[in-house]
């Protein structure tokens, strides 16, 4: 699986959109990008994922630009129930060889 | 609909003991993994269960073995405990594909 680079930690005020870089320049043409994010003492929770086309659901948006050698994850209007631990992950989407490797994410501190 | 669920919540076992854990999978999901996560690391794949056999490894050792019932259900056993295997154990279930469903998961305390 490709490798992810995020950045330790980020903050941002309450309301306002949190913006969360990632990094996959190896990634290759079968690989999709996944989010996960892990509340504290919970498991992971699944956010978003996708190939080349930018996705938007109800929880966040996930931009992926052109040559695909980076992504954001947007949460619009973040609240304090979104500080967590965020993790960019790049895997083909399916299959047997179906494991998730995770990192060691991104902190997001969301301020009142 | 239940999510995936796993038993029990927290473990205290001594050193050199075996330790099973259960993980019962979303309604509809046929994969299972588990993953264990040290306090302030990421979690780290130990195995996947597919079909009741184990269709991919990560790097642990012959302790870590698991099983997949009939019913899509699994266990984790660790035999031979180590203070090193103290950890998270997280269950995660899927149809077949990366978006993975995680349990609670299982805290593991080896004295």
């Amino acid at each position: 699986d490709a490798k992810t680079t995020q950045p330790p930690s980020m903050d941002c005020a309450e309301g306002r959109a949190a913006n969360l870089p990632c990094n996959h320049s190896t990634i290759s043409g079968n690989e999709y990008v996944y989010w996960y994010r892990q509340i504290h003492s919970q498991g992971p929770q699944y956010i978003i994922h996708g190939l080349k086309n930018n996705e938007t659901n109800e929880m966040a948006s996930l931009i992926i630009t052109e040559d695909r050698k980076s992504s954001t994850l947007i949460l619009p209007h973040a609240t304090l129930r979104d500080t967590a631990v965020y993790y960019c992950i790049v895997s083909p989407n399916w299959g047997a060889n179906s494991k998730l490797t995770f990192g060691k994410g991104i902190t997001l501190s969301v301020r009142p | 609909d239940a999510g995936v669920t796993q038993s029990p919540t927290h473990l205290i076992k001594t050193r050199g003991q075996q330790v099973t854990l259960r993980c019962s999978p979303k309604s509809g999901h046929d994969t299972v993994s588990w993953y264990q996560q040290a306090l302030g690391q990421g979690p780290q794949f130990i195995f996947q269960y597919y079909e009741e056999e184990e269709r991919q490894r990560g790097n642990f050792p012959d302790r870590f073995s698991g099983h997949q019932f009939p019913n899509y259900s699994s266990e984790l056993n660790v035999n031979a405990l180590l203070l090193g295997d103290s950890a998270l154990y997280l269950c995660a279930s899927s149809l077949n594909t990366r978006k993975q469903f995680f349990g609670p998961g299982t805290r593991l305390t080896v004295l």
